[in-house]
């Protein structure tokens, strides 16, 4: 049973546009969630994250919104620009030091020009 | 320069071989997780260990092991009991606080023929 799901697995958007990528969870336990973006054949880097006590957090063309209620997160991009094509996965944390992080099946972004 | 290596980047096995993987961190974190992607699929852990000495099974052990002997490294072993050893391997570390926002290696893509 998925915790973390990402029900698109692909999305395309025109460069300048906002690219909207979204995320549900199961685990009302989470408190922590996170966004890695991928690149082929190289390891996620970390792009934004949130705590659940906010329900917003910026990092310039990088936004991502928690709304606890409906378990569901979103990252904005804006403006979008052909070096953001790439796999977004999203990642939720339990409170519990040390433990793994669970994935998302990732969602491939397209960006054209 | 503080980061995590894996080695090789590309592995090729012959079926029935044991293999290991290498990774080798130097951000001085306690914690380190090897992670294993499949095409379509998210990031699902493996094996991962708090501290040195003591590691716990992931979703998918089956067919791996890990030691930790030392802070800086974590191997994992591809067993010839794993059925679909082909697939991109990661390794990642964390200092295990509550966020658990994890740093991830380059990757390992294995082979078996």
């Amino acid at each position: 049973d998925q915790q973390v799901k990402q029900n698109s697995p692909s999305l395309s958007v025109q460069e300048g546009r906002i690219s909207i990528l979204n995320c549900d969870y199961t685990n009302s336990m989470f408190d922590y969630f996170l966004w890695y973006k991928k690149y082929p054949a190289e390891g996620p880097t970390f792009l934004i994250s949130i705590s659940s006590i906010k329900d917003k957090n910026e990092d310039g063309r990088f936004t991502v919104f928690l709304n606890k209620s409906a378990k569901h997160l979103s990252l904005h991009i804006v403006p979008s620009q052909p070096g953001d094509s790439a796999v977004y996965f999203c990642a939720a944390s339990a409170p519990q030091a040390g433990t793994a992080l669970i994935f998302g099946k990732g969602t491939t972004l397209s960006v054209s020009s | 320069d503080g980061g995590i290596t894996q080695s090789p980047k590309y592995l090729f096995r012959k079926e029935g071989q044991n293999v290991t993987l290498s990774c080798e961190q130097n951000l001085n974190h306690d914690a380190m997780y090897w992670y294993r992607q499949d095409p379509g699929q998210g990031l699902r852990l493996i094996y991962y260990s708090q501290i040195v000495n003591d590691f716990q099974k992931g979703d998918i052990a089956e067919g791996y092991s890990v030691s930790r002997e030392k802070k800086e490294s974590f191997p994992l072993t591809v067993t010839s009991a794993q059925k679909n050893p082909t697939a991109f391997y990661l390794c990642a570390s964390s200092i295990p606080s509550s966020y658990n926002e994890q740093f991830f290696g380059p990757g390992t893509r294995l082979t078996v023929l």
